[in-house]
C-alpha cells in the first residue's frame, strides 16, 4: 500500500512568484486536506477536497486555491508569493468523511525569499 | 474558541520516566481529540485518539486522559524511550462538520538514555 506522497519536497521562490504543490493521496482514500506548518509551529488547515468538491477552508486568503483529480490526487497553487508563506506544506488523505484519521505525507517545504 | 493551547513547549525526560503533555479547549462543539507524534523530516502520524464520552483511552505505553468538564486533555507517555524523542501534536475537530482539525503548537520530548 503506497502512502501519501508530496512533490516536490523542497522549493525556493522569489516574493510575488506563483507555486505549485503536489500530492498523491494513498490508495483507496478519496478525501485529501492540506496544512501549513511553520517553523516550530502546528500544522494549521488551509483546505480539504472531498471527491474532487472543496469541503471546508481555513483562514487563508483567496491567493491560496487548489484541486483534486478525479484519482484523488490533489494541487495547493499559491499565487503572489509573500515571505510568510515560508513553510512546510503537508497533505494529508483519510478514507471518507467524517474525517477521523489524517495519513499525512513528509511535505514540501518552501521557502520564499 | 478556535484555539487548542498545549504545554509544555519542550519536555526532557530521562528513559524508563513518565512525560506527560497537556492541552486545553475552548470550543465545547470539538467531538474528536486526537495525538499526533512527528520525527524530523517527517509528516505528523497519528498515535492515539479520544471521544468525549470516555474519560481515559490506554494503547500499549500510551494513555489519553480526557476532562470533559475543564476542557482538558492529556498525552502520558509511560516509560519514555529515547525513540519516543519527536514533536508530539495535539489537535481537536468537529468530525461531522468542516473537517478542520485545529492542532496545538507541539511539544518537543526529548528522552536521554
Amino acid at each position: 500500500e503506497t502512502g501519501v506522497t508530496q512533490s516536490p519536497t523542497h522549493l525556493i521562490k522569489t516574493r510575488g512568484q506563483q507555486v505549485t504543490l503536489r500530492c498523491s493521496s494513498q490508495s483507496g482514500h478519496n478525501t485529501v486536506s492540506w496544512y501549513q506548518q511553520a517553523l516550530g509551529q502546528g500544522p494549521q488547515f488551509i483546505f480539504q477536497y472531498y471527491r474532487e468538491e472543496e469541503n471546508g477552508r481555513g483562514n487563508f486568503p483567496p491567493r491560496f486555491s487548489g484541486l483534486q483529480f478525479p484519482n484523488y490526487s490533489s494541487e495547493l497553487n499559491v499565487n503572489a508569493l509573500e515571505l510568510d508563506d515560508s513553510a512546510l506544506y503537508l497533505c494529508a488523505s483519510s478514507p471518507g468523511l467524517p474525517t477521523g484519521e489524517l495519513f499525512f505525507g513528509e511535505g514540501s517545504r518552501l521557502t520564499v525569499l | 474558541q478556535q484555539q487548542v493551547k498545549q504545554s509544555p513547549q519542550s519536555l526532557i525526560v530521562q528513559k524508563g520516566g513518565i512525560s506527560i503533555i497537556n492541552c486545553a479547549y475552548e470550543n465545547t462543539a470539538f467531538d474528536y481529540f486526537p495525538w499526533y507524534q512527528q520525527f524530523p523530516g517527517k509528516g505528523p502520524a497519528l498515535l492515539i485518539a479520544i471521544r468525549p464520552d470516555v474519560s481515559e483511552k490506554k494503547e500499549g505505553r500510551f494513555t489519553i486522559s480526557f476532562n470533559k468538564s475543564a476542557k482538558q486533555f492529556s498525552l502520558h507517555i509511560m516509560d519514555s524511550q529515547p525513540g519516543d524523542s519527536a514533536t508530539y501534536f495535539c489537535a481537536a475537530s468537529i468530525l461531522n462538520y468542516g473537517q478542520n482539525f485545529v492542532f496545538g503548537p507541539g511539544t518537543r520530548l526529548s528522552v536521554l538514555p
